[in-house]
C-alpha cells in the first residue's frame, strides 16, 4: 500500500492563485489517477477535479490539477481565490484493492 | 436528482453491532460501486470499503482497520446497500459516509455522489 502526505494548512489571499500538493509514497503518481475533493465545514465533501486534470460540470475552470512524475505528486492549483474556496481539500488515489486518501488541507482565504 | 441518505447511526457499546443503511435515488443503483467513508471527529476522510456492482461480482474490499469486523452488502431491487459493523471500538467513532464510484468496479473512478453522512460514537 501507499501514502499520499499534504501541507497541513495554506493561506492565501483573495485573488491570489494556491497550489496544494500531494506527494505518493510508493509506486509511480502517474500509475493510477488522482482526484482531488472539496470539503467545506458542515458539508460532504464534493469532487473538484478526478482523473488527474478534469473538472466536473460545475466546477469553475479556476481549478485545476496536475502530476509531476519527478517528485511524484500532484497538484490542485486555484486561481483568483474567493473567500468561497475556503475548505479542506483532499487528494485520493487507489490500487487494485484499496482507496487512499490524503490527510486533507486547510485553506484560507483572507 | 441523484440522492444518497445513511441511517442507523447513533450511540453503541463497544464490542456491539450496529448495522448503517445507505438509500439511494436518482441513478442507477445496480450499475455502480458504492463506498464507505469515515470521518473521525476533527479528522480527515478515511475509507472504510466498498462494493462492486454485480457487472464486476459485487465483491468487496476493506480497510486493513476494519477488515473482519465490517461487511457491506448491497440489494439492487431496493437500491440500498449496507455497512454491518461488528465488535465495535471507541476508535470507530466517526461520521460515515456513503459514496457511489463513477462506475462499476471502482478502479480508476472517482467518488462521485455523496450522501450527507450519519454519526456513530461506541462508547461505554
Amino acid at each position: 500500500n501507499f501514502m499520499l502526505t499534504q501541507p497541513h494548512f495554506l493561506s492565501e489571499s483573495p485573488g491570489k492563485t494556491v497550489t496544494i500538493s500531494c506527494t505518493r509514497s510508493s509506486g509511480s503518481i502517474a500509475t493510477n489517477y488522482v482526484q482531488w475533493y472539496q470539503q467545506r465545514p458542515g458539508s460532504s465533501p464534493t469532487t473538484v477535479i478526478y482523473e488527474d486534470k478534469q473538472r466536473p460540470s460545475g466546477v469553475p475552470d479556476r481549478f485545476s490539477g496536475s502530476i509531476d512524475s519527478s517528485s511524484n505528486s500532484a497538484s490542485l492549483t486555484i486561481s483568483g481565490l474567493k473567500t468561497e474556496d475556503e475548505a479542506v481539500y483532499y487528494c485520493q488515489s487507489y490500487d487494485d484493492t484499496s482507496q487512499v486518501f490524503g490527510g486533507g488541507t486547510r485553506l484560507t482565504v483572507l | 436528482e441523484v440522492q444518497l441518505v445513511e441511517s442507523g447511526g447513533g450511540l453503541v457499546q463497544p464490542g456491539r453491532s450496529l448495522r448503517l443503511s445507505c438509500t439511494t435515488s436518482g441513478f442507477s443503483f445496480g450499475d455502480y460501486a458504492l463506498n464507505w467513508v469515515r470521518q473521525a471527529p476533527g479528522k480527515g476522510l478515511e475509507w472504510v470499503g466498498f462494493i462492486r456492482s454485480k457487472g464486476y461480482g459485487g465483491t468487496t474490499e476493506y480497510a486493513a482497520s476494519v477488515k473482519g469486523r465490517f461487511t457491506i452488502s448491497r440489494d439492487d431491487s431496493k437500491s440500498i446497500a449496507y455497512l454491518q459493523m461488528n465488535s465495535l471500538k471507541s476508535e470507530d467513532t466517526a461520521v460515515y459516509y456513503c459514496t457511489s464510484c463513477s462506475g462499476g468496479s471502482c478502479y480508476a473512478e472517482h467518488f462521485r455522489h455523496w450522501g450527507q453522512g450519519t454519526l456513530v460514537t461506541v462508547s461505554a
